[in-house]
This record gives C-alpha cells, sequence and structure tokens, in this order.
C-alpha cells in the first residue's frame, strides 16, 4: 500500500478484556516495528520484527502482550487482561531495511482507551 | 539505561528565522540517530538519518549535525514557515543487538509565528 495502515483507529474496551490491533506495513517492507506513545510522551519501543520472526522483543512491558508476524507482511499486536495503564496510541512502523537512509514510516496509530 | 533529552518542550520563533532544537543523550552510544515531525493526532513523520561517522547532513533547509563526543545532536530549520509547526522528536538508535530500536525522547514543540 501507499503507507502503513492501523485497523482500528480508535478501540475502547474494559478493563480484563483482550483486544487485537492490526498494522499493515508498506508492501515490500522486511522490518516491522511497534511501539506506544502515551500522552506528552515520545514514543516506546515494544517489538522490531525481520521478515516473520520478532528480532528484538524486550520492549514488551509483560507477558500479557504478545505481536505476530505469521507471514512476514501483516502484524498483530495482542494484549490479554487489559489494564488501563495500557491505555495509549499504539503505533506501527516499517523499513525497506534496517539502517539505512530511509527511516522508517509510521502509521497514524490504534488509540487504546481501557475504561 | 539510555536517557534522552531535548532541550525544551516548546520552542517560539518567528518567521524566517532559525530553529535550532537540542538532543542530548547518556548511558550509550547510538550508532545512527533520527529526526522526526509529529503532527497531532498523527504519527511521526522521518525527516533526517545521521551516522555516527557523520559530523552534518542536510536536507532542504533542514540541518542535522551528530557530535560523539559531547553526545549531542542539533537540528536546525533554516528560513522556518508557519508550516513548519510541530512536534519534533530525536531519536537515536541502539547498536549490535539493538540496532532495529530506536529510543525516542518527549519531543519539542516548535511553534513558528508570522
Amino acid at each position: 500500500g501507499a503507507g502503513v495502515s492501523q485497523t482500528p483507529s480508535n478501540k475502547v474496551t474494559e478493563k480484563g478484556k483482550y483486544v487485537e490491533l492490526r498494522c499493515d506495513p508498506i508492501s515490500g517492507h522486511t522490518a516491522l516495528y511497534w511501539y506506544r506513545q502515551s500522552l506528552g510522551q515520545g514514543p516506546e519501543f515494544l517489538i522490531y520484527f525481520q521478515g516473520t520472526g520478532a528480532a528484538d522483543d524486550s520492549g514488551l512491558p509483560n507477558d500479557r502482550f504478545f505481536a505476530v508476524r505469521p507471514e512476514g507482511s501483516v502484524s498483530t499486536l495482542k494484549i490479554q487482561r487489559t489494564e488501563r495503564g495500557d491505555s495509549a496510541v499504539y503505533l506501527c512502523a516499517s523499513s525497506s531495511r534496517q539502517g539505512g537512509d530511509y527511516g522508517y514510516t509510521f502509521g497514524s496509530g490504534t488509540r487504546l482507551t481501557v475504561v | 539505561s539510555q536517557k534522552i533529552e531535548q532541550n525544551s518542550e516548546a520552542l517560539n520563533i518567528q518567521e524566517g528565522k532559525t530553529a535550532t532544537l537540542t538532543c542530548n543523550y547518556t548511558n550509550y552510544s547510538p550508532a545512527y540517530l533520527q529526526w522526526y515531525r509529529q503532527d497531532p493526532g498523527r504519527g511521526p513523520v522521518f525527516l533526517l538519518l545521521i551516522r555516527e561517522n557523520e559530523k552534518e547532513k542536510r536536507k532542504e533547509r533542514l540541518k542535522v549535525t551528530f557530535d560523539t563526543t559531547l553526545k549531542q545532536s542539533l537540528f536546525h530549520i533554516t528560513a522556518s514557515q508557519p508550516a513548519d509547526s510541530a512536534t519534533y522528536l530525536c531519536a537515536p538508535a541502539g547498536r549490535g543487538s539493538t540496532l532495529g530500536r530506536l529510543y525516542f525522547g518527549r519531543g519539542t514543540q516548535l511553534t513558528v509565528w508570522p
């Protein structure tokens, strides 16, 4: 696609529920990243995929968070037993390769609100 | 742990002047550093990348410097315009096993007034 697409754009869920956030990267981009951004803060790294595998998942805050990218394109971030502290904007980014002069292309994010 | 500091939360300048934003980092040595622009309700937009062996990089009205001794990057916008008003994020990368990770600062909100 022309850009990184994230769905839904907004998600309101009740505490304790399970949510899935989807990311459609730019076609052909092998690297995919998940970040989350709280109000007034910079994005915080969660996980990075190179192809289908998680190259670095050390930013996931706990075992309630899990992400997959089974075919090396679309990725899903899954959050179990949501807590109010999970409320944030979840950003996905992709890049054609790591370390190039291209930077990362971010989506507009999914705003998650846990009530 | 890594710490990224951007000089101020807000910077207000007059149209036509040069805006200078500062980014300082501590406790690590990034392989490269990126700068992004973020508008309200949108994801960050990539502007420039500078590597540890580069001192300066330019793109149109933008200039980035990288001083690995001072652990500092400066971001300049010359001939600033009201359309440049946004939040600017500094993002040094990791290295080695964390090369794919960016560590973002909180950002500097730039306002350019006519």
